[in-house]
Order: structure tokens, then C-alpha cells, then sequence
């Protein structure tokens, strides 16, 4: 069975550094792309960026380029987000998901979801 | 940057068909995909390339997608379905684009 299991909630406060992991399982760790997906609290779904665990080739979205930094540890085939210094407006869930698909028709969807990291970072 | 709208939201009575629309510019050259999200849980895909299903979702959720507007659609509605809806496709530059969301209401 493939699984993404996340680690569980965190309370920082501001400027507070921060990396959350994201373990999978149960299919080759490798040759499957990785994203983290950001959903702010009563918001709607939103793609932060992916990483191919093979080569660590990462894509970030423009407008949280540079925020977060996102990683793998292929040994333990497990993707990290971190952030260097937190601030209020990352008070949100995170997921990561498995991105599947067919690239000769470039034709992608994210199959499988972890549990969800909640991030509440408050002074 | 590419965007993609979907009304806030959608109200069905159980048993009935409800549609769900995704407007992007030229969408229908893209693949589209969908996903179910029930309060307090992950999201889970119910439809990809367009009109296909993963193994577990049932027959009743449908997709099509033509021009510049994808549709999910819910046959014999049950309460059950009650969530909220989100569209995805990806843009020129290889970036995931999530839809604004549509929450569906089983009344």
C-alpha cells in the first residue's frame, strides 16, 4: 500500500526555523515526483513547489520562491519543507503528495495525500 | 500567472445530478483533475486525464473537458458527497495550478 505519512503539528513562534517531513512507502521513492500543498485556514488548496527524489531537480511556485526550501533523504525516502524563519501568515495545513501520471502526454494528478502537518505559528 | 474558477458554490438534493465547472484559459488542451475534500481530511483525487477514475471512486463522478471549461459531475447525489471540490491542471511552466473551489451541498 502506498503511504506519505507527515509528522505531527508544530507551535513556533515568529522568526522560529521549521522542517516537517513527509515519510513514504510502499512504491519506488525515486521515480515518483513529490509536492507540498498549502491550505491556509478556510482556504482553498494551494502547490508550493515538487522535487524528483532522484536527482533533487526541485520546482517552486514564483510567489513562495525563496520561503521554503524543500529536500529529500533518499536512504529514508522521505521529503522535507522547511522554512528559515516563520512568520504568522505560515500558519496553515501542509500536505505532500505522490505525483502520478503519464509524461508523454504531460498529464499529471497528485494520487495520493499524506495526513496533513497543521503549522500555528503565533507570538 | 494561470488561473482556474469554479463557482463558490453548489447546492443538490440527494439523488439528483450536480455539475461542477472549472474555467481556465485553453483548459480543455491541458489535462484537468479533481479532488473530493471532506472537512478535517486530506484531499483525494476522484477524477484524472480528464475523465478517468481511480480504482475506489464510484461510477457516479464523471469528468469532461472541453474548450476552455472542465466539468465534474455527481450522478445520484448522496450525502456522503458533501465537500469541497477542487480542479488542478499545470501550466506552461510545469507548475501545479489548483482551482478556487466549489462546495457542494447535499440538501
Amino acid at each position: 500500500e502506498v503511504q506519505l505519512v507527515q509528522s505531527g503539528a508544530e507551535v513556533k513562534k515568529p522568526g522560529e526555523s521549521l522542517k516537517i517531513s513527509c515519510k513514504c512507502s510502499g512504491y519506488s521513492f525515486m521515480s515518483f515526483w513529490i509536492g507540498w500543498v498549502r491550505q491556509m485556514p478556510g482556504k482553498g488548496l494551494e502547490w508550493m513547489g515538487s522535487i524528483y527524489p532522484e536527482d533533487s531537480d526541485t520546482r517552486y511556485s514564483p510567489s513562495l520562491q525563496g520561503q521554503v526550501t524543500i529536500s529529500v533523504d533518499k536512504p529514508i525516502s522521505t521529503a522535507y519543507l522547511q522554512w528559515s524563519s516563520l512568520k504568522a501568515s505560515d500558519t496553515a495545513t501542509y500536505y505532500c503528495a505522490r505525483r502520478y501520471g503519464d509524461p508523454t502526454i504531460l498529464a499529471y494528478a497528485f494520487d495520493v495525500w499524506g495526513q496533513g502537518t497543521v503549522v500555528t505559528v503565533s507570538s | 500567472s494561470y488561473e482556474l474558477t469554479q463557482p463558490p458554490s453548489v447546492s443538490v438534493s440527494p439523488g439528483q445530478t450536480a455539475s461542477i465547472t472549472c474555467s481556465g484559459d485553453k483548459l480543455g488542451g491541458k489535462s484537468a483533475c479533481w479532488y473530493q475534500q471532506r472537512p478535517g481530511q486530506s484531499p483525494v483525487l476522484v477524477i484524472y486525464q480528464d475523465t478517468k477514475r481511480p480504482s475506489g471512486i464510484p461510477e457516479r463522478f464523471s469528468g469532461s473537458n472541453s474548450g476552455n471549461t472542465a466539468t465534474l459531475t455527481i450522478g445520484g447525489t448522496r450525502a456522503m458527497d458533501e465537500a469541497d471540490y477542487y480542479c488542478q491542471a499545470w501550466d506552461s511552466s510545469a507548475a501545479a495550478v489548483f482551482g478556487t473551489g466549489t462546495k457542494v451541498t447535499v440538501l
